[in-house]
């Protein structure tokens, strides 16, 4: 199975302060078919995740332009510039190019 | 609009069957797969598999022995079923449209 290792496990950030978060693959997630399957997920308290970037760097719908993803092949970022609020929860990035499918362990992004 | 929504039990007894349903609308089940995730308590994300659109199934190694996914067309349904469960099987169980669209989840406790 691909292990998916996500970091930093947490992050304690001001509103207004950017920050990235880094998931790395145990082998790399470009698919046959030459799409690359990371997505990346935002999971606020008590609430069900929601998807926020998906093939490494397209945006969700609806999903402001203050969050973007890069990478490729093994080595996958995640950005929000100019935190808020309502960013306030757990990422989690996920691979969906090899059967199964694998969650990174998460980052939990807190208030300063 | 896309919409998905998981029933089943909340109470299960170690040993027994899961039998969870994820009744869906705004989309045909033959046309998207529908995923299952699961999150213990506290815990991270776990892939558990996917039923296709062509009805075929992928499923979390370490549940595979376990575990089945099957589906209704008619009734826009999805069903899980996991057997011989134990208490760390408790968990809110999610089912997921391609991780952008995602019910509210049912939290399943496994009593021993």
């Amino acid at each position: 199975d691909v292990v998916m290792t996500q970091t930093p496990p947490s992050l304690s950030v001001a509103i207004g302060q950017s920050v990235s978060i880094s998931c790395k693959s145990s082998q790399s997630l470009v698919h046959s078919d030459g799409k690359t399957y990371l997505n990346w997920l935002l999971q606020n308290p008590g609430q069900s995740p929601k998807r926020l970037i998906y093939q490494v760097s397209n945006l969700g719908s609806g999903v402001p332009d203050r969050f973007s993803g890069t990478g490729s092949e093994k080595d996958f970022t995640l950005k929000i510039s100019r935190v808020e609020a309502e960013d306030l929860g757990v990422y989690h990035c996920v691979q969906a190019t090899h059967v199964p499918w694998t969650f990174g362990g998460g980052t939990k992004l807190e208030l300063k | 609009q896309v919409q998905l929504k998981e029933s089943g039990p909340v109470l299960v007894q170690a040993s027994e069957t899961l039998s969870l349903t994820c009744t869906v609308s705004g989309f045909s089940l033959t046309n998207y797969g529908v995923i299952w995730v699961r999150q213990s308590p506290g815990k991270g994300l776990e892939w558990m598999g996917i039923i296709w659109g062509d009805g075929n199934t992928d499923y979390n190694s370490a549940l595979k022995s376990r575990l089945s996914i099957n589906r209704d067309t008619s009734k826009s349904q999805v069903f899980l079923k996991m057997n011989s469960l134990q208490t760390d099987d408790t968990a809110i169980y999610y089912c997921t449209r391609g991780f952008a669209y995602w019910g509210q989840g049912t939290l399943v406790t496994v009593s021993s």
